[in-house]
């Protein structure tokens, strides 16, 4: 398997664009998480996404952000409008519903100008 | 509030000695704590696991230490080598509460030749 795969590595947009943010987890996986690393706050947990079934959202800082899992192998995260402090790198995971471990994408880096 | 705090952004160690990263938490509902690395641009890959019910837990260079009663964990690294140099995350997980995990800010861990 390649792995979480995370679309794009890089994206550089202009304050008040939408962002969309794409996570193709591991097959089979039935966890989901996504997470935001910025300086100041570490690696901090967005939300998380059981069997496509949202379970937690109560890191997504606010109504700007959304996140979707239409299906099994995909998931979207999405800020609109941007903001300059929403630079970070994203981080999508998947994880088996009994294993520890997750496996993490290569992340987002994205900033807002 | 933090549930998992790393208090220690930064720990600078000569290549050879032990390194110590910890870290505090305060919430005791959790089944395990898990550790991952982080490279500058990569995602975080999983390092070791304790489970709630141990206190110790080795694998080759690496121990993690929990004490429940003081709500702490620390992990250690002997020998610390250059390679080992990278941002450092603890974190609970709960898998009885679907999977639910919570980071900390990370440590970042320069191992000096």
């Amino acid at each position: 398997d390649a792995g979480v795969i995370q679309s794009p590595r890089h994206e550089v947009t202009e304050m008040g664009q939408e962002v969309t943010l794409r996570c193709k987890p591991i097959s089979g996986h039935n966890s989901l998480f996504w997470y935001r690393q910025t300086m100041m706050r570490g690696l901090e947990l967005l939300i998380y996404f059981n069997n496509n079934v949202p379970i937690d959202d109560s890191g997504m800082p606010e109504d700007r952000f959304s996140a979707k899992m239409p299906n099994a192998s995909f998931s979207t995260l999405k800020i609109q409008p941007s903001e300059p402090r929403d630079s970070a790198v994203y981080f999508c995971a998947s994880s088996l519903r009994d294993d520890t471990e997750a496996f993490f994408g290569q992340g987002t880096r994205l900033t807002v100008v | 509030d933090q549930q998992v705090k790393q208090n220690s952004p930064s720990l600078s160690v000569q290549e050879g000695r032990i390194s110590i990263l910890n870290c505090d938490y305060t919430n005791s509902m959790f089944d395990y704590f898990l550790w991952y690395k982080k490279y500058p641009a990569e995602g975080p890959t999983f390092l070791i696991s304790i489970s709630s019910i141990k206190d110790k837990n080795e694998d080759g260079r690496f121990t993690v230490f929990l004490n429940k009663s003081a709500k702490h964990l620390s992990l250690h690294i002997v020998p610390s080598q250059p390679g080992d140099s990278a941002v450092y995350f603890c974190a609970d997980y709960r898998f009885y509460n679907n999977n639910d995990m919570r980071f900390g800010a990370g440590t970042r861990l320069t191992v000096k030749p």
